[in-house]
């Protein structure tokens, strides 16, 4: 069975700070893995995606990822955090050609 | 490209009556399409599978006589909530494979059910 755990519902980073989204995942299977955004009362956009090419993996508006199978991890990462990128971030996981399993969710804050 | 939409956005309706949501790709014919559920502040949770022209496939704990599923065809696929109370409020998601690749998975914009 595949999971992820999402660690910190809530962060907040200062703007133009680093912006660092932890995700660890488990599974039987090579994952295929993911991150979400999702603004208030929206559905979801898809920030980036590993699929078992190159590990660090680039996504839209400035984030990336970097998929590390010895830690089991796939963190997500901005350099620079914007006020835009306030959202709700969730990560999650596929045993390929299977359903997606989502991580609770992180909501990420940006202070002025 | 790889839109999918969803009808309608926002609905309120009273309690024992039943709703339909639809959920539609614009641009792709979907081989799949998944139905998600959304508690407030929480993740989302997939709640049915449905092939075309197949019957959907429920989730353990999912009813599925209340949350009746239809892929009539490979752009549309419809969520009946039957019998609404209000515990069914929520936000549900719908989504669209493309392919067969599970990264080829397209999420609508949601729609918000409020049973009074």
């Amino acid at each position: 069975a595949q999971s992820v755990t999402q660690l910190g519902s809530h962060v907040s980073v200062s703007e133009g700070a680093l912006v660092l989204l932890r995700c660890n995942y488990s599974s039987s299977v090579p994952p295929y893995l993911f991150w979400y955004v999702q603004y208030p009362n929206q559905g979801l956009q898809l920030l980036l995606k590993y699929t078992s090419a190159a590990t660090l993996v680039k996504g839209i508006n400035g984030f990336e990822a970097e998929f590390k199978k010895s830690e089991t991890s796939f963190h997500l990462t901005k350099p620079s955090a914007h006020m835009s990128d306030a959202a709700e971030y969730f990560c999650a996981v596929s045993a390929r050609d299977d359903k997606i399993i989502f991580g609770k969710g992180t909501r990420l804050h940006i202070l002025p | 490209g790889a839109v999918v939409s969803q009808h309608p956005s926002r609905v309120i309706c009273k309690s024992g009556t039943s709703v339909k949501i639809e959920c539609r790709s614009l641009d792709f014919q979907a081989t799949t399409m998944f139905w998600y559920r959304q508690f407030p502040k929480q993740s989302l949770m997939l709640m049915a599978t449905s092939n075309e022209g197949s019957k959907a496939t429920y989730e353990q704990g999912v009813e599925k006589d209340k949350f009746l599923i239809n892929h009539a065809s490979l752009t549309l696929s419809t969520l009946t909530v039957t019998s609404a109370h209000p515990e069914d409020s929520s936000f549900y998601i719908c989504s669209a494979r493309e392919g067969v690749k599970v990264y080829e998975q397209y999420f609508g914009p949601g729609t918000r059910l409020t049973v009074t």
